[in-house]
């Protein structure tokens, strides 16, 4: 079993949908959780990240973590085509570095 | 401006050819690290280091040697015991293991071999 694992989509979307992206994590003991949008071609910049059970919001983005079922998830409120990236799920599992899943690619039409 | 910068952009290794990727780090981080992405894949681990003079392996580190001589510092040597190291790779820094690691990356190098 993968450590993080999502799914690697694509994920398509209308313009000013809701994209929910989801992800699991397999090591109980993580402490903390993010979320990486990739553009194609790019390095992964930090959008969002989570430590506690419940909902973050941050303007048009929400994490969603949610410890017993281990799972975290993004939710993307009025997609926008320039959203259309890959979507990277990384979590602190107790090593000293994050652990990565694969990423799912988001497609926002227009 | 504070970032990370990591040079060169691209890079053309010959067979049995030791290259090495530059990462210099101006947010006065402690942590840094190495991680390599093949295409349509995730991030994998090479190497990180928390402080200086120290650094470990992460889940690929054959073929890869790195060193840590000053904080800003953390360069990555893709050595001729690495076969397959056509990848972009990617360097990060973050505060410290005690700031949930929060990790911000440079803008990669893209690897291929001639």
């Amino acid at each position: 079993q993968k450590e993080v694992e999502q799914n690697s989509g694509p994920l398509s979307v209308p313009e000013g949908a809701i994209a929910s992206l989801n992800c699991t994590y397999s090591d109980r003991g993580s402490q903390s959780f993010f979320w990486y949008r990739q553009y194609s071609g790019k390095s992964p910049e930090l959008i969002m990240f989570i430590y506690s059970n419940g909902d973050k919001e941050d303007g048009r983005f929400t994490a969603q973590l949610n410890k017993a079922s281990q799972y975290v998830s993004l939710l993307i409120r009025d997609s926008q085509p320039s959203d259309s990236a890959t979507y990277l799920c990384a979590v602190h599992t107790g090593r000293r570095a994050l652990t990565f899943g694969s990423g799912t690619r988001l497609q926002v039409q227009p | 401006d504070g970032g990370i910068t990591q040079s060169p952009k691209y890079l053309f290794r010959k067979e049995g050819q030791n290259v090495t990727l530059s990462c210099e780090q101006n947010l006065n981080h402690d942590a840094m690290y190495w991680y390599r992405q093949d295409p349509g894949q995730g991030l994998r681990l090479i190497y990180y280091s928390q402080i200086v003079n120290d650094f470990q392996k992460g889940d690929i580190a054959e073929g890869y040697s790195v060193s840590r001589e000053k904080k800003e510092s953390f360069p990555l040597t893709v050595t001729s015991a690495q076969k397959n190291p056509t990848a972009f790779y990617l360097c990060a820094s973050s505060q410290s293991r005690y700031s949930r690691l929060k990790a911000f990356f440079g803008q990669g190098t893209r690897l291929t071999v001639v």
